[in-house]
């Protein structure tokens, strides 16, 4: 399928377990972006990459580690879910077009309880 | 840093009421500036965007001009409808820099 998906679409574990929330887009965008939200904050941004290899902290980034080994592919890891975790993931991509616009496209999400 | 700020929800508007949802903004230099529609159980989409000052962004019946002078981007539609209930979120772009910054979103409801 074209675009960019999320999987799992629900994810319900406990705490202290280890889960990876996987995101994969067809364009080739260079960029790749998590965000979280949650109820009286909007989005906000995890990590997000810049190519392969390359990614940097967001806003929120602690209690999470990515990797992107390929353009394609954006694993979001939570090393040791705890509760503050349970949210709705999205992932996004885009690509820096003609003067420096910058359009993000965003999975349909995912929605992770930790109990 | 850069920040942008949205009214307070939710709102809830009768079909064919008339719709403003403010959005301003705090940046350097000059950032592009979007709205994006969140549908229940989906991700969000671009809903319309604007890359300098003056500029109108419109796109299915909604439009936001980029006022430089006031610092704001205030979402308009003339008649709303029912497939219009949805989260909807005002973000900057600083230009080369690749990231968004989103404001905290509100929700719309519109009753038949």
């Amino acid at each position: 399928d074209a675009g960019i998906t999320q999987s799992p679409r629900y994810k319900i574990t406990e705490t202290g377990r280890q889960v990876t929330l996987m995101c994969h887009q067809t364009w080739s965008h260079s960029y790749m972006f998590w965000y979280r939200q949650d109820l009286g904050h909007g989005l906000r941004l995890i990590y997000y990459s810049a190519a392969a290899d390359i990614t940097d902290k967001g806003e929120v980034p602690d209690g999470y580690v990515v990797s992107r080994s390929k353009t394609e592919n954006f694993p979001l890891t939570l090393e040791s879910a705890t509760r503050s975790q349970t949210s709705v993931y999205f992932c996004a991509s885009s690509e820096i077009g003609l003067a420096g616009l910058n359009i993000q496209y965003f999975g349909a999400g995912t929605r992770l309880s930790v109990l | 840093g850069d920040s942008v700020t949205q009214m307070e929800g939710p709102v809830t508007l009768s079909e064919e009421a008339f719709l403003t949802i403010n959005c301003t903004y705090t940046a350097t230099g000059y950032p592009s500036l979007f709205w994006y529609v969140q549908y229940p159980g989906e991700g969000l989409q671009l809903l319309l965007k604007a890359t300098k000052a003056d500029d109108k962004g419109s796109n299915k019946g909604f439009e936001a001009t980029y006022r430089k002078e006031t610092t704001s981007f205030h979402l308009e539609k003339g008649s709303v409808q029912v497939s219009d209930s949805a989260v909807y979120f005002c973000a900057l772009s600083p230009g080369a820099n690749s990231k968004l910054t989103f404001g905290k979103g509100i929700t719309l409801s519109v009753r038949p």
